[in-house]
């Protein structure tokens, strides 16, 4: 399974764009970037995912770079309620593609 | 569309007791995932259910054990409980297997304490 290293902490105040980074130099050419969040206690929740092109839905926008390697999730206005640990998964098709495999993710605060 | 739904949603429960949890996924959703949540491990897979099979198994010990019913909803079972077995226990649910494309939801747990 690739690895995925993402800063520890990071803070942003409300209103403004925050942009978690996430490095994955070992992702094969099939592995999706997956992001999920999990607010205090609750299970994780799903944000976006992307293989190789730029995505965006309506919580967030997934950039990756044109070799892979990392990528950037970005949420365009937070808001408190966007405070939580964020991870990012590198997922492989095929026979394991069903086994997340989560880090310790990048615990967003998001401050008034 | 009603999202992953797990009950009970806290269990007390003591040292060598046995414990049954229970997961409904999303309609039409045919894969169930369970994963372990604990704050010195993270989460953790546990295994994953498919057409009533066991697809993927995590590297836990066979005291976890789980199973899927015909209308996909999914038990997991610990046996012999121990104290480092308390937890934060999750389900997730997919539409399909066999592609990273699919995602998964995650139902709100089952914090399970043993005493």
């Amino acid at each position: 399974d690739a690895k995925t290293t993402q800063p520890t902490s990071m803070d942003c105040a409300e209103g403004r764009a925050a942009n978690l980074p996430c490095n994955h130099s070992t992702i094969s050419g099939n592995e999706y970037v997956y992001w999920y969040r999990q607010i205090h206690s609750q299970g994780p929740q799903y944000i976006i995912h992307g293989l190789k092109n730029n995505e965006t839905n309506e919580m967030a926008s997934l950039i990756i770079t044109e070799d892979r390697k990392s990528s950037t999730l970005i949420l365009p206005h937070a808001t408190l309620r966007d405070t939580a640990v964020y991870y990012c998964i590198v997922r492989p098709s095929g026979q394991g593609a069903q086994k997340l495999v989560f880090g310790q993710g990048t615990r967003l605060t998001i401050n008034p | 569309k009603a999202g992953v739904t797990q009950t009970p949603r806290y269990l007390i429960k003591t040292r060598g007791q046995q414990v049954t949890l229970s997961c409904s996924p999303i309609s039409g959703h045919r894969s169930v995932s369970w994963y372990q949540q604990t704050p010195g491990q993270g989460l953790q897979f546990l295994f994953e259910y498919f057409s009533e099979t066991q697809r993927n198994k995590g590297n836990f010990p066979g005291r976890f054990s789980g199973r899927q019913f015909s209308n996909s909803r999914s038990e997991m079972n610990v046996s012999t409980l121990e104290l480092g077995d308390s937890a934060l226990y999750l389900c997730a649910s997919s539409l399909a297997r066999g592609g990273a494309s699919y995602e998964q939801y995650f139902g709100p747990g089952t914090r399970l304490t043993v005493t």
